[in-house]
């Protein structure tokens, strides 16, 4: 089992805004990175560190956390961001090792 | 741009050894991690383990006794040996650039993936 805890499903309303969550002891230690994965296509990064976007990711994608919940937000989704998104972020071992979130699928409605 | 491309057999037979090469182009391997990461159809991502350009590993501890991960500098090469396959290894898998930041680490930028099926 995945040592990082996602809801499966979320849904918003176009334009609106909706944050996903990511659950676990390691991000009180670090930030989570989010990943955002379209069908039949690789995850690509949206989110890294404390708040930052890969250069072509759009503003309305942001990062926050708070004791062991990391957030992504959405702000005004639109049709395109309707995917699966993955929270990962190193592990509480202190061995480097690398952990994912079990995914959220989102849909935009 | 820097760009990954997985190569290697999309079929590998139960107990046998699944081999993959990750080529990296547009780019030096050098001072980076690179990572393996797969996912079974309609799952969720899965870290297998990561290799520095200088050879030092660090492996998912679930995968750890049957992962060897190599890199070959001279051909922009890294690769990922996975022993005694079951169909419990079928999947899709990436090679990833993983980037450190602040000691946070993030996967910057992946290959389009390979199937692998564990059958016979």
């Amino acid at each position: 089992s995945s040592e990082l805890t996602q809801d499966p499903a979320v849904s918003v309303a176009l334009g609106q805004t909706v944050r996903i969550t990511c659950q676990g002891d390691s991000l009180r230690s670090y930030y989570a990175s989010w990943y955002q994965q379209k069908p039949g296509q690789a995850p690509v990064l949206v989110i890294y560190g404390k708040n930052n976007r890969p250069s072509g990711i759009p503003d309305r994608f942001s990062g926050s956390s708070s004791g062991n919940t990391a957030s992504l937000t959405i702000t005004g989704a639109q049709a395109e961001d309707e995917a699966d998104y993955y929270c990962n972020s190193r592990d509480s071992s202190g061995n480097h090792h690398v952990v994912f979130g079990g995914g959220t699928k989102l849909t935009v409605l | 741009q820097v760009q990954l491309q997985e190569s290697g057999p999309g079929l590998v037979k139960p107990s046998e050894t699944l081999s993959l090469t990750c080529t990296v182009s547009g780019g030096s391997i050098s001072s980076y991690y690179w990572s393996w990461i797969r996912q079974p159809a309609g799952k969720g991502l899965e870290w297998i383990g990561r290799i520095y350009t200088s050879g030092s590993t660090n492996y998912n501890p679930s995968l750890k006794s049957r992962v060897t991960m190599s890199v070959d500098t001279s051909k922009n090469q890294f690769s990922l040996k996975l022993s005694s396959v079951t169909a419990a290894d079928t999947a899709v898998y990436y090679c990833a650039r993983e980037v450190t930041v602040a000691g946070d680490d993030a996967f910057d930028i992946w290959g389009q993936g390979t199937m692998v099926t564990v059958s016979s």
